[in-house]
Parts: structure tokens; sequence; C-alpha cells
């Protein structure tokens, strides 16, 4: 079993609509959470960290539930600029794990 | 420019056939890691270094090397790429051990193995 799972997609959604990713990671230890951003045969980008209490940037909102071991990203009014593989990461000491990615397009 | 280089960017070699991949940041971090990707599996990390002199095997070390005798670069080094080396590869700094928000990647090598 992976460490961090996430549903790969592709997600396709069109401009202007509400999407939502999540993750669930199986070590309970993990301590810190982000979200990244993949464009194809890029490197990955931070695009935001995942706190307990939920944290919002902008159009992107991201969840933790500890209990539950699972983390979400939501994107409201997506963008064609949103096109792009989100990875979720859980983090414990050196140890950062990293989901195969969720591919998500936005059309126009 | 803050940024993480890598060199090449893509390479196709033979099986037992040495190669390096360097890596250099100029950010004055401490801490560098080499991951690889793979399709379906995410980046798995092979080898990290908190500071100079200092590294330590990731998940998947086996078939690498790594060296940092400076602090700005980290090296990759296959003594004999075999086939299941051939992979998408990202070096990747950080202020220090902890600090994942400052943490930059290369572009990225992509390397095929035959």
């Amino acid at each position: 079993r992976k460490e961090v799972e996430q549903d790969p997609g592709p997600f396709n959604v069109p401009e202007g609509a509400t999407v939502a990713f999540n993750c669930t990671y199986s070590n309970s230890a993990s301590q810190s959470f982000f979200w990244y951003r993949q464009d194809c045969r890029k490197e990955p980008k931070l695009l935001m960290s995942v706190y307990s209490s939920g944290n919002e940037d902008g159009r992107f909102t991201a969840q933790l539930n500890r209990a539950s071991q699972y983390i979400s990203l939501l994107i409201r009014d997506s963008k064609l600029s949103d096109s792009a593989t989100y990875l979720c990461v859980a983090q414990n000491n050196n140890d950062m794990r990293f989901g195969a990615g969720t591919r998500l397009t936005v059309k126009p | 420019e803050a940024q993480v280089t890598q060199n090449p960017r893509y390479l196709i070699t033979v099986t037992g056939k040495k190669l390096t991949v360097t890596c250099s940041q100029n950010m004055n971090h401490e801490y560098m890691s080499w991951y690889r990707q793979d399709p379906g599996l995410g980046l798995r990390q092979i080898y990290y270094s908190m500071n100079v002199e200092v590294t330590d095997k990731g998940d998947v070390p086996e078939g690498y090397k790594v060296s940092r005798k400076e602090k700005r670069n980290f090296p990759l080094i296959l003594e004999s790429p075999s086939p299941n080396q051939t992979s998408l590869y990202f070096c990747a700094s950080s202020l220090s051990q902890g600090a994942w928000e400052t943490q930059y990647f290369g572009p990225g090598t992509r390397l095929l193995v035959l």
C-alpha cells in the first residue's frame, strides 16, 4: 500500500468550476503536509502548506483531518492556467512522501 | 535569481556505463536531496544531505551514490546504470532540514538506460 494515495484522475472541468482533490496518508506520525503543483515535464512547485486549522490562499483552500489521515485541496473558479498535476505530500522528519498526483485539465 | 540547476537535462546511455548528474544551488541552502519520479509512483527520495559531508539514504538508494564536498553541489552518481534506473530525476534544496516551505526543485533530468 502506498504511503500517500491520491485519485489519479484525470479531472476534466470547465472554466469557473469548483474542483476538490483528496489525499490519504498512512503514517500517523506525519508532521507536515503540502500540496505541490507540477506542470507537464516540469519540476514540482510548492502550492501551499496544509495546516490543521485549514488554510486559504486566494482561490485555493487546503484542509487537514488528522483523525482520518486525510488532506484535501479545493480550487474555486477554475482557470485554464490551473491545468496541471497536483501532488499531495506528507512529511515526517527527513521523510517526504509524495502521492503520485492528480491530473487536472480545465477546459474553456 | 534563486535556482537549482541540473545537468544534463536529457541523457541516453547504455547499461553499465558510469554517469554523473550534477546539481547546483545558489541559495546557500544546507539541505539537498535527490528524487526519482516514475509513472504511478510519485517522487521517491534517493539520497539526501543535511550539510557538507553529511549524506544519508532515502527510500530507494540502491544503485546510486552521492557526495557533498561543497555546500552548493550535490552530484548523483550511477556507477553501473541499469534499465530500471530509467526515470525522471529531480534535485531539490531547502534552507535546512525541516524548512520545507523553502524547498526548490531543479528542472529535472530525463535518463534513459538502454
